[in-house]
């Protein structure tokens, strides 16, 4: 079965530093992985996307992500955390799929609260 | 919130009403999904639509039901066989196909039902 882990409800960082949301992954096959953000009361925005090639991916806002294939792991982090940062991220993987049905595995969402 | 609208922001309602939650967007795409979040859970998959006059249960379809009439529009019904139905709904579209397509969201529906 396929399934997405974020193993922290809650990550407390303090603005200017360095911050990382875990993400591991379970997946039949090869993963397409992606990470989204949620601002209270809002749909979701795609940040940033591995397909394959780099495991360091660039996205939106300032944020990356790397791909770690050995420790099936796919964290996303940002050198100088913003309070405007805190929101709700959540990590999905869909793997290059036998069917034609682009479903998503979402985690369960991770918390980030980014304090002056 | 891209080009993807819902409809209305809030709802409240009755239990053992039916309620239908509205979902348009623009973007052309062939797909369109409906997803419940609740607390803790992450999303959970309602319904799936592929093309226009077909679409597939998802995870938990148990209480609720969708039509595709149009390539823009996938309302949402969710019945009062649907024992929980307090929670946050998302829609989301993407394009159709085998690649690394990202799902584009609404900005969801917050039923609460007393």
């Amino acid at each position: 079965a396929q399934s997405v882990a974020q193993p922290e409800d809650q990550v407390n960082v303090a603005e200017g530093n360095p911050l990382t949301v875990k993400c591991t992954y379970s997946v039949s096959g090869n993963p397409y992985l992606f990470w989204y953000v949620q601002y209270p009361n809002r749909g979701l925005q795609f940040l940033l996307k591995y397909i394959t090639g780099d495991n360091l991916v660039k996205g939106s806002y300032g944020f990356e992500a790397e791909f770690n294939k050995s420790q099936t792991s796919f964290h996303l982090k940002k050198p100088s955390a913003l309070v405007s940062d805190s929101a709700l991220y959540f990590c999905a993987v869909r793997v290059q799929p036998l069917y034609n049905f682009n479903k998503f595995y979402f985690g369960s969402g991770t918390k980030l609260n980014v304090k002056p | 919130d891209g080009g993807i609208t819902q409809s209305p922001k809030y709802l409240f309602r009755k239990e053992g009403q039916n309620v239908t939650l509205s979902c348009e967007q623009n973007l052309n795409h062939d797909a369109m999904y409906w997803y419940r979040q609740d607390p803790g859970q992450g999303l959970r998959l309602i319904y799936y639509s592929q093309i226009v006059n077909d679409f597939q249960k998802g995870d938990i379809a148990e209480g609720y039901s969708v039509s595709r009439e149009k390539k823009e529009s996938f309302p949402l019904t969710v019945t009062s066989a649907q024992k929980n139905p307090t929670a946050f709904y998302l829609c989301a579209s993407s394009v159709e196909g085998t690649g690394a397509y990202e799902q584009y969201f609404g900005p969801g529906t917050r039923l609460t039902v007393t």
